[in-house]
């Protein structure tokens, strides 16, 4: 079965510090891997995508992840948070075959202590 | 730039009652969906349409009902309103599977 599993429903860093936010998958087949942002009372949106070319992947406002086949992971990072970062972060995955699906983790609330 | 809107943002029901909620695009795209949005449980996929005419169960169907005539709308509908529908409703759509899905607003549905 696909799922999806983001560790840590709520992670805090200090201004300036850096952001990990993690993201483990499983597969039986090939992933497309997406990490959106969602601020407050908005809907989502996109900051990375992996979808088989390099297999470090950048986004933007400065985050980039990583494709690990090997650990079945995709992780968020940021070397340095703002404090505009605040937000929650979700991981989603789709498959190279079947209908378009998106499956999302249940998602990770950054907070940026000042 | 409309991009996929979603029409009420905010609304009330009484158990029992029905409602539709309104998703449209403007880009063209052969797929769309819908998620709810519960705190702790991410988004999880509620129907989905693949083109005009053709759709498709999610992991959450049951309580809604979904329709496809044409490219640009997808609407969702609640036959009989349940408190356990509470939720805020997603409408995304999508070119293909490795681009990224555009979400609309979301619409916040309160079920008393």
């Amino acid at each position: 079965a696909q799922s999806v599993t983001q560790l840590g429903s709520h992670v805090s860093v200090s201004e300036g510090a850096l952001v990990l936010l993690r993201c483990n998958y499983s597969s039986s087949v090939p992933p497309y891997l997406f990490w959106y942002v969602q601020y407050p009372n908005q809907g989502l949106q996109l900051l990375l995508k992996y979808t088989s070319a390099a297999t470090l992947v950048k986004g933007i406002n400065g985050f980039e992840a990583e494709f690990k086949k090997s650990e079945t992971s995709f992780h968020l990072t940021k070397p340095s948070a703002h404090m505009s970062d605040a937000a929650e972060y979700f991981c989603a995955v789709s498959f190279q075959t079947g209908a378009n699906n998106l499956f999302f983790g249940t998602g990770t609330r950054l907070t940026v202590i000042p | 730039n409309a991009g996929v809107t979603q029409t009420p943002k905010f609304q009330v029901l009484k158990t029992g009652q029905s409602m539709t909620l309104q998703c449209a695009q403007d880009m063209n795209h052969e797929y769309m969906s819908w998620y709810r949005q519960d705190p702790g449980m991410g988004l999880r996929l509620i129907h989905y349409s693949v083109g005009a005419g053709i759709t498709d169960q999610g992991e959450v169907p049951n309580g809604y009902n979904v329709s496809r005539s044409t490219t640009e709308d997808f609407p969702l509908r609640l036959l009989s309103a349940a408190p356990s529908q509470t939720s805020v409703y997603f409408c995304a759509s999508t070119l293909d599977r490795n681009t990224e899905a555009f979400f609309g607003q979301g619409t916040r549905l309160t079920v008393v």
